[in-house]
């Protein structure tokens, strides 16, 4: 059964960085696309970031881009996020989901999140 | 700032129909690009609800049923349960800002 765990979670302050990780089990790791998603206390899911399977492409959600860059190692079948310049914006639970892709009507290729895990909770507090 | 709009909140007796509307624009759901639809149970992760705008992944029941058209989509659960009662996000892509977008969220409530 596919399995997602994150972990690096925590209390950090405004300005300060934080590495979250995630260690993906029961399928083929480096042959999908991996995905952030974000939850705000209060608020709804928001898309955070994806990476391509082999690593060679990143993409982000305005808000974050220049401050968070995801990453991935292949060999160990895990899926990272390093977040800096934090902002109290920023807290939220964090999951890592895996991108199911195909091709739509018009031709493109586009994904949607077919496992989640079960997040790790990020707090930016002084 | 979300750029699918869904109601705040839905109810329903057991057993009655409710359906969750997902308002989009020319830039995401009008452009022709697919919904998807999540199901947020209390403490829990995100699930997979339906894909492409109206497949049901291998266990999900047919209560669960959705549509697209237009710049709206929708999700309907007939034969509403207590066990239900969750939040429901519609998921597409946008083409300005270039990124995948969720619905603000629906909390279904069962009477």
């Amino acid at each position: 059964e596919v399995e997602l765990v994150e972990s690096g979670g925590g209390l950090v302050q405004p300005g300060g960085s934080l590495r979250l990780s995630c260690a993906a089990s029961a399928f083929s790791f480096d042959n999908s696309w991996m995905t952030w998603v974000r939850l705000a206390p209060g608020k709804g899911l928001e898309w955070v970031a994806n990476i391509k399977k082999d690593g060679s492409e990143e993409n982000y959600v305005d808000s974050v881009r220049g401050r968070f860059t995801i990453s991935r190692d292949n060999a160990k079948n895990s899926l990272y996020l390093q977040m800096n310049s934090l902002r109290a914006e920023d807290t939220a639970v964090y999951y890592c989901a895996k991108e199911r892709v195909y091709r739509d009507s018009s031709g493109y290729f586009k994904s949607y999140f077919d496992y989640w895990g079960q997040g790790t909770l990020v707090t930016v507090s002084s | 700032q979300s750029v699918l709009t869904q109601p705040p909140s839905v109810s329903g007796a057991p057993g009655q129909r409710v359906t969750i509307s997902c308002t989009g624009s020319s830039s995401n759901l009008g452009a022709g690009f697919d919904v998807h639809w999540y199901q947020q149970l209390p403490g829990a992760a995100p699930k997979l609800l339906i894909h492409t705008n109206k497949n049901r992944p291998s266990g999900v029941p047919d209560r669960f049923s959705g549509s697209k058209s237009g710049t709206s989509a929708y999700l309907a659960i007939t034969g509403l349960q207590a066990a239900d009662e969750a939040d429901y996000y519609c998921q597409s892509f946008d083409s300005s800002p270039n990124a995948y977008v969720f619905g603000t969220g629906t909390k279904v409530t069962v009477l």
